[in-house]
């Protein structure tokens, strides 16, 4: 089956270091999206992607890159982490299809940053 | 820019009980998508249910159904026969168009007591 995976589902890592959190998904779907969800914001958007070397910002974009080498990854940089994004970061992917447009999420991956 | 509200951060039901959740949104467009995605406590997201602006049906999934009124910009989430399983977190979230990204609100946690 279609699926899309995201790892690691956790992370402990250090302020100032960069890190790379993976996405993948096996639906062939054009967009992609990153969210970070945080307690009273709900979820906010960090890039998307609509297609290969396809990038934009979103709301909450500072201190995030993204880069879309094929349709199927989409991984988050943190170029020097901080404590303030500490977080839960969702990606998801979606398909224009008619009116059938729907956003399918990964599980997610639990950052800390010390 | 869109903005997303739920009013009510937590509530309760008896299991079997119905229950009808808030969502409010603030939009210029006329075409758009309104969607309610379900977080149980392994934090996937998963879409319970969606609507397009220019349909005046309200959608339903089995037990799920919404109150769309479009003039009031509410798109209330009634859930029938409340069950166990579906303590969550529960989002409501807005689309523009096709491919846009999400705008979520930020939730509300529904209980649902034995």
């Amino acid at each position: 089956d279609a699926e899309i995976t995201q790892s690691p589902r956790h992370k402990i890592t250090e302020t100032g270091r960069q890190v790379t959190l993976a996405c993948h998904q096996t639906w062939n779907h054009n967009n992609m999206f990153w969210y970070r969800q945080d307690l009273g914001h709900g979820l906010r958007l960090i890039h998307y992607s609509y297609g290969v070397q396809d990038t934009n910002k979103g709301e909450v974009s500072d201190g995030y890159s993204v880069s879309r080498s094929n349709t199927e990854d989409l991984p988050l940089t943190l170029e020097s982490a901080a404590s303030s994004q500490t977080s839960v970061y969702f990606c998801a992917s979606s398909e224009l299809a008619g009116v059938q447009e729907t956003q399918y999420f990964g599980p997610g991956t639990r950052l800390l940053v010390l | 820019a869109q903005t997303v509200t739920q009013s009510q951060p937590e509530m309760s039901v008896q299991e079997a009980e119905t229950v009808t959740l808030s969502c409010t949104y603030d939009t210029s467009e006329n075409n758009y998508y309104l969607f309610w995605y379900k977080q149980p406590p392994s934090r996937q997201m998963i879409l319970v249910i969606r609507q397009e602006a220019y349909k005046q049906q309200n959608a339903t999934e089995n037990r799920f159904s919404v109150n769309f009124q479009k003039a009031a910009k509410s798109f209330s989430l009634k859930i029938s026969d409340s069950q166990l399983g579906d303590t969550a977190m529960y989002f409501c979230a807005f689309m523009k168009g096709y491919g846009q990204n999400f705008v979520f609100g930020p939730g509300t946690r529904l209980s649902v007591l034995p």
